[in-house]
């Protein structure tokens, strides 16, 4: 069983809805990204947050907007999206890089949701 | 700049018989090393790490890999397939920013 959870696991939305993505661990850690993933490619960074703060942003379009609450949960507001955003959305998380701890780097990636843009 | 090769994009081997799948990465620095599993729809799982210490690395399934630093490389191996192993199998290595880079990935196709 993954540790890391994403809700919800499909979404079906128009390009004039507002809807969100969640993710939450409970592993401590405080480095949390989101992945898009198209069909037959890798998973592509868009946001790291560290700390709960906005740590890189991959030059992603605003109509992705993310969020992180608490050191547990992420979110992923999307706004006005596209047919081309339909995509596998993944979040991970993991340690943050530490001299003094044991640190291996290692992402702990959820299930993924599943977005398709109408 | 950082990078991540995997040179097949497919490979087909017969359960029971032994597999290789090939990363080369480029990076300066000693890396933090990954290899990653993905069934169909779903989130990714890591097989294995590779940081430092003892060159040839366990993981979890019956995989294994072995960084050579000579070489650039670090190869994922199994003895003998499972007919469950077909998946994607993503190498992955994180830069000094920490962002993960992972290579394009390798499908891995079982015969009966």
């Amino acid at each position: 069983d993954t540790e890391v959870t994403q809700t919800p696991k499909h979404l079906v939305m128009g390009m004039t809805n507002k809807k969100s993505l969640k993710c939450e661990q409970h592993m401590g850690h405080r480095a949390m990204y989101w992945y898009k993933q198209k069909a037959k490619k890798p998973p592509e960074l868009m946001f790291v947050y560290s700390y709960e703060k906005l740590s890189i942003n991959e030059s992603v379009p605003s109509r992705f907007s993310p969020e992180c609450p608490n050191s547990s949960l992420l979110n992923l507001h999307l706004h006005a999206l596209q047919p081309e955003d339909s995509a596998l959305y993944l979040c991970a998380s993991s340690q943050v890089r530490d001299i003094l701890r044991g640190y291996t780097g290692e992402l702990f990636f959820g299930e993924g949701s599943r977005l398709t843009v109408l | 700049a950082q990078s991540v090769t995997q040179p097949d994009i497919h490979i087909t081997v017969s359960e029971g018989a032994s597999l290789e799948l090939r990363c080369n990465y480029s990076y300066g620095a000693t890396p933090y090393l990954f290899w990653y599993v993905q069934s169909p729809g779903q989130g990714l799982q890591l097989l294995l790490k590779y940081f430092s210490g003892d060159t040839l690395v366990q993981g979890i399934k019956g995989f294994e890999a072995e960084f050579k630093r000579s070489q650039s490389s670090f190869n994922l191996r199994k003895p003998s397939v499972h007919w469950s192993d077909a998946a994607e199998y993503f190498c992955a290595v994180k830069n000094r920013d920490d962002k993960i880079i992972f290579g394009k990935g390798t499908r891995l196709h079982i015969l009966p």
